[in-house]
């Protein structure tokens, strides 16, 4: 059973830059698309981006010019710098598995978040 | 605004049934996928593609689709069902993955 954890600063300063690692165990890293998804108080979930097992990413285009997401291989973990924060960024984050979706034909079909961690509360506030 | 459309809110009685629905363009092209989320606790997968459920989730979650709306129904609900719900799937380009913007579901 694949596990998720993510770990990083509970606080964050307006302006500086926001980091989390995803630790991935019972599961390579390699076998799955992997995505960060966050939730502000009181309001829905929002998907930041994802990344590939070949380190290829894909990044909701309204956070594209702050985020980044990287892959170390090496210790099956997965991680999100988030730049340039304010107190609109103050959320729960997750990381997620992202497995894919396809036609009978092969044609892409979607995606889904199989597998989540427990999530991470970053404040951000002076 | 969300690109995928949700109720913001459904009451369904104890062992009835409750529909909640998800619409958006991108549903005509691509499945939308469903997870319950409680306060404190992590996203659930409830049912993804077609209409399949993950190990260990009850068969009273079912999904369906038509046009461009997707439909979680559970049949016979029970008190530990009362969640927020919400579907994802690929905005209407098809080049990222959205969030509806979640339903309250009470178990009254």
């Amino acid at each position: 059973q694949v596990q998720l954890q993510e770990s990083g600063p509970g606080l964050v300063k307006p302006s500086e830059t926001l980091s989390l690692t995803c630790t991935v165990s019972g599961g390579s890293i390699s076998s799955y698309f992997w995505s960060w998804i966050r939730q502000p108080p009181g309001k829905g979930l929002e998907w930041i981006g994802r990344i590939n097992y070949s380190g290829n990413t894909n990044y909701k285009p309204s956070l594209k010019s702050r985020v980044t997401i990287s892959l170390d291989t090496s210790k099956n973990q997965f991680s999100l710098k988030l730049s340039s924060v304010t107190v609109a960024d103050t959320a729960v984050y997750y990381c997620a598995s992202t497995l894919g979706l396809y036609w009978y034909d092969g044609s892409d079909a979607g995606a889904y978040f199989q597998h989540w961690g427990q999530g991470t509360l970053v404040t951000v506030s002076s | 605004s969300s690109e995928l459309t949700q109720d913001p809110a459904v009451s369904v009685a104890l062992g009835q049934t409750v529909r909640i629905t998800c619409q958006g363009d991108s549903l005509r092209n691509y499945f939308a996928n469903w997870y319950q989320k409680k306060p404190g606790q992590a996203p659930v997968l409830v049912i993804f593609g077609k209409n399949n459920r993950p190990s260990g989730i009850p068969d009273r979650f079912s999904g369906s689709r038509s046009g461009n709306t997707a439909s979680l129904t559970i049949t016979g609900a029970q008190a530990e069902d009362g969640a927020d719900y919400y579907c994802n799937s690929r905005d209407s380009s098809g080049n990222h993955l959205v969030f509806g913007g979640g339903t309250k579901v009470t178990v009254l």
